[in-house]
């Protein structure tokens, strides 16, 4: 069954650098989110992707945040200067339509130092 | 969205049914009932969804009332590997997922 697959599965960064969180979404879909859920807390939505461009973002996705698909095939997540309060799993889905099943990757740990 | 509403925690016994209740009483025409689950810290996988009418799959079963205020989210026999936290969700027109706390189901031997 095709699925969702996140690199690194663990990310330690120190504060103030530049992370990339990659992607590669169910092949036939076209429509992807971030999602993520702090240590102990509720999964939050981040951003909604379709067509090359934001399609809805929540307060936490602020500057710092952006979002691409460079090549057709992945879906990164990337956090300009990072905080301590970005440490968290984050989390990509993929949809085939935009009413249809979100389909979730196993996330990557991101621990900020 | 409208906010939905289920049991912090529940138990069943393994290869009993389990029942999930939700309740979702400000749902709106429009939206979906999904159900996600989330074993561990793994990513939350899809389960089922349903508008109005009852819709069964491999995993589960999904039973909406009449007025759509309620569902109940039902595994047919469930095994260990069913412990986790289910998410009932309202999905609205804006496809974005807001998950609760969910129920944390404990399936014991």
């Amino acid at each position: 069954e095709p699925e969702v697959t996140q690199t690194p599965s663990h990310q330690v960064t120190q504060m103030g650098q530049e992370v990339i969180l990659r992607c590669v979404p169910i092949s036939n879909h076209l429509y992807f989110y971030w999602y993520r859920q702090i240590l102990g807390q509720k999964v939050e939505f981040l951003v909604s992707f379709y067509n090359n461009e934001i399609s809805e973002k929540s307060e936490i996705f602020d500057d710092q945040f952006s979002v691409e698909r460079p090549d057709g095939s992945n879906f990164t997540l990337k956090i300009r200067s990072t905080k301590l309060e970005d440490s968290a799993m984050y989390f990509c889905a993929s949809g085939q339509g935009a009413g249809q099943p979100q389909h979730f990757g196993d996330g990557t740990r991101l621990s900020i130092l | 969205d409208a906010k939905t509403t289920q049991p912090p925690s529940m138990d069943c016994a393994e290869g009993r049914a389990a029942n999930l209740p939700c309740n979702h009483s400000t749902i709106s025409g429009n939206e979906y009932v999904y159900w996600y689950r989330q074993i561990h810290s793994q990513g939350p996988q899809y389960i089922i969804h349903g508008l109005k009418n009852n819709e069964t799959n491999e995993m589960a079963s999904l039973i909406i009332t009449e007025d759509r205020k309620s569902s109940t989210l039902i595994l047919p026999h469930a095994t260990l590997r069913d412990t986790a936290v289910y998410y009932c969700i309202a999905l609205g027109s804006n496809y974005k997922l807001t998950f609760g706390k969910g129920t944390l189901l404990t399936v014991n031997p």
